[in-house]
């Protein structure tokens, strides 16, 4: 069974960068066609979907955010990466990690990690 | 305001039928693309229930199905049990966008 588990600060102070990492378990990060996703949740407010990144390295970014956000993945550790750049009290979320299969659905996700941006 | 129309909440008592509709555009229902259905309870990881429309992952049970029609899908829900109250989203791909998009999410709340 593939387990997905963020990690990272949870308090952010705003215009720094956000960094979060995901780590896979129970498979491969490489294994099969699967693509690794970002996605959060503002309170009260519906699912953003941020970006995604296959294990070659190619990304596909969210356009309302692609001028603030890298993705990256280490397959030597099974994790990927998230760097939000320039946060504001607007990116204060839940943020998932997710797995990514076909026809573009998420069949596996992390259970989430609130991060609070404030000085 | 999102991408993907949801009701804010629906509601039945157990043993009941309940659906949930979920309604798009041109640019991602309408234009042919897979609509995928996850509940959620808070605190916890999001869970996959419908994918490619109508689609029941292993070990989801029966009693939830899916279906889409034009720029619309619906979830169906029958024989409700306490257990399914939760937050339910659908999720397509919106052309325009050039990324996966969401509804709103519909709080179920089993009487």
């Amino acid at each position: 069974q593939v387990q997905l588990q963020e990690s990272g600060p949870g308090l952010v102070k705003p215009s720094q960068t956000l960094s979060l990492t995901c780590t896979v378990s129970g498979g491969s990060i490489s294994s099969g066609s699967a693509y690794w996703n970002w996605i959060r949740q503002p309170a009260g407010k519906a699912l953003e979907w941020i970006g995604r990144i296959y294990t070659s390295g190619s990304t596909n970014y969210n356009p309302s955010l692609k001028s603030r956000v890298t993705m990256s993945v280490d397959t030597s550790k099974n994790q990927f990466s998230l760097r939000l750049s320039s946060v504001t009290a607007a990116d204060t979320a839940v943020y998932y990690c997710a797995r990514g299969a076909g026809g573009l659905r998420y069949d596996y996700w992390g259970q989430g990690i609130l991060v609070t941006v404030s000085s | 305001q999102s991408v993907l129309t949801q009701p804010p909440s629906v509601s039945g008592a157990p043993g009941q039928r309940v659906t949930i509709s979920c309604t798009g555009a041109s640019s991602n229902i309408g234009a042919g693309y897979d609509v995928h259905w996850y509940q959620h309870l808070p605190g916890t990881a999001p869970k996959l229930l419908i994918y490619g429309n109508s689609n029941r992952p292993s070990g989801v049970p029966d009693r939830f199905s899916g279906s889409k029609s034009g720029t619309s899908a619906s979830l169906a829900i029958t024989g409700l049990q306490a257990e399914d109250e939760a937050d339910y989203y659908c999720q397509s791909y919106d052309s325009s966008l050039s990324g996966s998009v969401f509804g709103g999410g519909t709080k179920l709340t089993v009487l």
